[in-house]
């Protein structure tokens, strides 16, 4: 049981770049998210899903769009990658929505 | 707007003391807080949580929760703290079900860090 994996763990980027993370989970839950971690800024939502075929902005989705075409897989594009998208991203999933199981992160620069 | 204050960047701890790290929170309804660690170049791990109930929760490594509704607060505690402790602390609230379907507001985090 592999948890929430996320592909791939480091990138780097030069501007108008573009890029594919991929998340996966194997715990057959509803709820995936992606969250942007910058210094002293805590996490914050980019997008959500809440089931298959299913997504919605979070927080801060300018720049990315996401796609939740199998249920275990919840895909975050950069169509054009921007320096301040330089930052941590993490996924998570979880079952009714609360308790969130978080992946261990893709470490993205873009210079 | 829902929202997590952790008034505390850091907080330094002796090994074998008592450790507590602030969160007070603010939302439209009914909350449901956690607590997440994240250890370093690692992705976030669950504590606990607080959903209704008894407002003294227990959760990982020792770790345990009071809710305070007058206060808004859901601070962290820990009767002994350990070096490996040593990690960057995340409170984060949720509302009941609803339009926010669970989504998690977090604060930004606090460093402990606990000395020999």
């Amino acid at each position: 049981n592999a948890g929430v994996t996320q592909t791939p763990k480091f990138r780097v980027l030069k501007t108008g770049q573009s890029m594919t993370l991929l998340c996966a989970q194997d715990m057959n839950h509803e709820y995936m998210y992606w969250y942007r971690q910058d210094p002293g800024m805590g996490l914050r939502l980019i997008h959500y899903s809440v089931g298959e075929g299913t997504t919605a902005k979070g927080e801060v989705p300018d720049g990315y769009n996401v796609s939740r075409l199998k249920k275990q897989n919840f895909l975050l594009g950069l169509e054009s990658a921007a320096p301040s998208q330089t930052s941590v991203y993490f996924c998570a999933s979880s079952e009714l929505g609360y308790e969130q199981f978080f992946g261990p992160g893709t470490r993205l620069t873009v210079l | 707007a829902q929202s997590v204050a952790q008034p505390e960047d850091q907080v330094n701890v002796a090994e074998g003391n008592p450790l507590t790290v602030k969160c007070t929170y603010s939302v439209s309804g009914n909350p449901y807080l956690f607590w997440y660690v994240q250890y370093p170049n690692r992705g976030l791990q669950f504590l606990l949580k607080y959903i209704t109930g008894d407002n003294l929760v227990k959760g990982s490594y020792g770790f345990e929760a009071e809710f305070n509704k007058s206060q808004t607060s859901f601070h962290l505690k820990k009767p002994s703290a350990l070096v490996s402790d040593s990690a960057l602390y995340f409170c984060a609230v949720s509302l009941d079900r609803g339009s926010t379907l669970g989504r998690l507001y977090f604060g930004r985090g606090t460093q402990l860090t606990v000395w020999p």
